[in-house]
């Protein structure tokens, strides 16, 4: 079963706007990664944020936490063409542990 | 891709054959992940290592075994092909980090089609 389900599955937007995808799980976790992936590669991992973390940033990335709520949100700012792809959130197990739950994935379509 | 190759990258074969797909890292990572992923349902995790000779099962393994002889090595292994095993193959690897956390790094997948 997923952990964690993104919302919305498909975001079209133009060059220039933000992005903004969320992330709802289920559990308690020790802490909730993104990872993107573009058509027919591999995930390459964008960002880890801790459950005793509220918000971070990397470049033009921002993610935030709320473990109350349990979920996520990823902001993708001034966006580019080059950020079409496929964005997933991951969760890893309350305690710490190698292994992640996927969620099903938020399709992102930056258009010129 | 983080040093992952995995071979081979495209795959055909038909229902009852034995399949093996082979993940191989430089990096030398402690933990190594099989998972497919297929439209609607995600990634979702097949067997994990978590060193030569020690792997788990996860969420969806029958139908699979894994092996991991070398470090650097972890082979995922259809016993008998089945149509519903057609799907997209990842391979990831992790090291542990500080407080539990642990980044996956992912190989560029094999498609695999049982006819």
């Amino acid at each position: 079963s997923q952990q964690g389900e993104e919302d919305p599955q498909a975001l079209s937007i133009q060059e220039g706007e933000n992005a903004t995808m969320n992330c709802s799980y289920k559990t308690s976790i020790n802490n909730l990664q993104w990872y993107r992936q573009n058509s027919g590669r591999g995930l390459v991992h964008l960002i880890l944020i801790r459950s005793n973390e509220r918000e971070k940033h990397s470049g033009r990335l921002r993610v935030t936490l709320d473990t109350s709520k349990k979920s996520s949100s990823l902001l993708i700012t001034a966006s580019r063409a080059a950020d079409t792809a496929s964005y997933f959130c991951a969760t890893g197990p309350t305690g710490g542990g190698n292994k992640l739950t996927f969620g099903t994935g938020t399709q992102l379509k930056v258009e010129l | 891709d983080a040093g992952i190759t995995q071979s081979p990258r495209h795959k055909v074969t038909e229902t009852g054959t034995p399949v093996t797909l082979r993940c191989h890292q430089t990096e030398n990572h402690r933990y190594m992940y099989w998972y497919r992923q297929d439209p609607g349902h995600g990634l979702r995790l097949i067997h994990y290592s978590y060193g030569v000779k020690d792997t788990d099962k996860g969420e969806v393994s029958d139908g699979y075994s894994v092996s991991r002889s070398k470090t650097e090595d972890f082979l995922l292994t259809l016993e008998s092909a089945t149509s519903s095993q057609t799907s997209v193959y990842f391979c990831a690897i992790s090291e542990s980090r500080s407080q539990g956390a642990y980044e996956q790094y992912f190989g560029p997948g094999t498609r695999l089609t049982v006819t």
